[in-house]
């Protein structure tokens, strides 16, 4: 039973447009949210997080936007860069560990 | 010092040998985990060890066999795996057991023959 996912498998974006990647869960006793990117043979690297208590996080040219009553976050990046191309994973923890979704692969054109 | 090292990188094995893969932190954290990885799949927690004490086990089969000898080392032996158990092996850890962001290392790539 995934309770973090991640639907879209791939996007494409232009270089200085926005993308935005989802992510839904369904386990209403996550209280903390995540962001990480993955490169090719490297591990996950974290990006951002967000608490239950807010809706919106900003690092950058990274947001996350929490929508607690669908159970959804979102990260968007703008503008997006190629260097961005990488593979994101949402992750959520209750007050234990985290699960992670399957990973969306962000893929930045010039 | 913010890096997980992860020792090997690579890992080929058949179905009768007994490996270990290894993992430091020099970060100060106190949670340390091992994650395993399919393609396309999320990262799966196997085992968590807090303060040094192995906190959970996600119905991880016998053959695997963590072991954390101080708070900055945690090794994952291994023994009489399967070809299905080939996947990524990532270690993360993280100041403590909970909501606070994981650091993970680049992970050993296991096949099993």
């Amino acid at each position: 039973d995934q309770q973090v996912k991640q639907n879209s498998p791939s996007l494409s974006v232009q270089e200085g447009r926005i993308s935005i990647l989802n992510c839904d869960y369904t386990n209403s006793m996550f209280d903390y949210f995540l962001w990480y990117k993955k490169y090719p043979a490297e591990g996950p690297t974290f990006l951002i997080s967000i608490s239950s208590i807010k809706d919106k996080n900003e690092d950058g040219r990274f947001t996350v936007f929490l929508n607690k009553s669908a159970k959804h976050l979102s990260l968007h990046i703008v503008p997006s860069q190629p260097g961005d191309s990488a593979v994101y994973f949402c992750a959520a923890s209750a007050d234990n560990d985290m699960r992670f979704g399957a990973g969306t692969r962000l893929t930045v054109k010039p | 010092d913010t890096e997980v090292t992860q020792t090997p990188k690579h890992l080929v094995m058949g179905m009768t040998n007994k490996k270990s893969l290894k993992c430091e932190q020099h970060m100060g954290h106190r949670a340390m985990y091992w994650y395993k990885q399919k393609a396309k799949k999320p990262p799966e927690l196997m085992f968590v060890y807090s303060y040094e004490k192995l906190s959970i086990n996600e119905s991880v089969p016998s053959r695997f066999s963590p072991e954390c000898p101080n708070s900055s080392l945690l090794n994952l032996h291994l023994h009489a795996l399967q070809p299905e158990d080939s996947a990524l092996y990532l270690c993360a850890s993280s100041q403590w057991r909970g909501r606070n962001e994981q650091f993970f290392g680049p992970g050993t790539r296991l096949t099993v023959l």
